[in-house]
């Protein structure tokens, strides 16, 4: 079965611009997460999909960050504009559904200078 | 999101040593999972834990979800170099869906 996908593995900005991550769950589930992970740091959640609705955001920096699950399958993650302080590991996440084990992907390192 | 107490933050153990790391919520969970991750990777999924009191093992690995429902914890049994990484507990509550980590525990093993 193959894992969770995600792309780019890593990207360098400048601050002020903008970018953009994909993700691709496993085959089949409902549930997406996408987390942003400092160096150092454990995961910190920023939004949770069920299927394409929202199902938690409130961490998400809304100002700045928009996450879109159109067809319910994949997922795109956007940063605009970027600030140094948005350095950090993105990931992702799948799960059949709520409480249930999540699978992550690699993540995308993000760089911002 | 949940706060999760993650413990200890670090160990150095000598290979063949056991390893036990703990987790506390402020709230009751329903689902308290255990990944590790290494180097430029994503975490990994252990073990999950979907009652409360129950034990489970995968290996070497063995966790609980403990009985009050807001604490679990992960011991490695006789470490090897490969043991190295960071462990991170993981838990979900009945009330607000999320899936919250602790801060990790890094464990490093001396051969």
């Amino acid at each position: 079965e193959a894992g969770v996908a995600q792309s780019p593995r890593y990207k360098i900005i400048e601050k002020r611009q903008s970018v953009a991550f994909w993700c691709n769950p496993i085959s089949g589930h409902a549930t997406l997460y996408w987390y942003q992970q400092i160096l150092g740091q454990g995961p910190k959640l920023l939004i949770q999909f069920q299927n394409n609705g929202v199902v938690d955001d409130s961490q998400l920096p809304k100002d700045r960050f928009s996450a879109e699950r159109l067809k319910g399958v994949d997922s795109t993650l956007k940063i605009q504009p970027a600030k140094l302080e948005d350095s950090a590991v993105y990931l992702c996440a799948s799960s059949l559904g709520t409480w249930i084990e999540a699978f992550f992907g690699q993540g995308t390192r993000l760089t911002v200078v | 999101g949940q706060q999760l107490n993650q413990s200890p933050q670090s160990m150095f153990i000598q290979e063949g040593e056991d390893v036990s790391m703990n987790c506390t919520s402020s709230s009751i969970f329903n689902t308290w999972l255990w990944y590790k991750q290494e180097p430029g990777e994503g975490p990994v999924l252990l073990i999950a834990l979907y009652k409360a009191g129950e034990l489970t093992s995968n290996g070497r690995l063995t966790a609980q979800f403990g009985i009050t429902r807001k604490d679990s914890f992960l011991n490695i049994s006789a470490s090897i170099p490969s043991d190295v990484g960071i462990y991170f507990c993981a838990g979900q509550d009945g009330n607000d869906y999320k899936l919250s980590f602790g801060a990790g525990t890094t464990v490093t093993v001396r051969a």
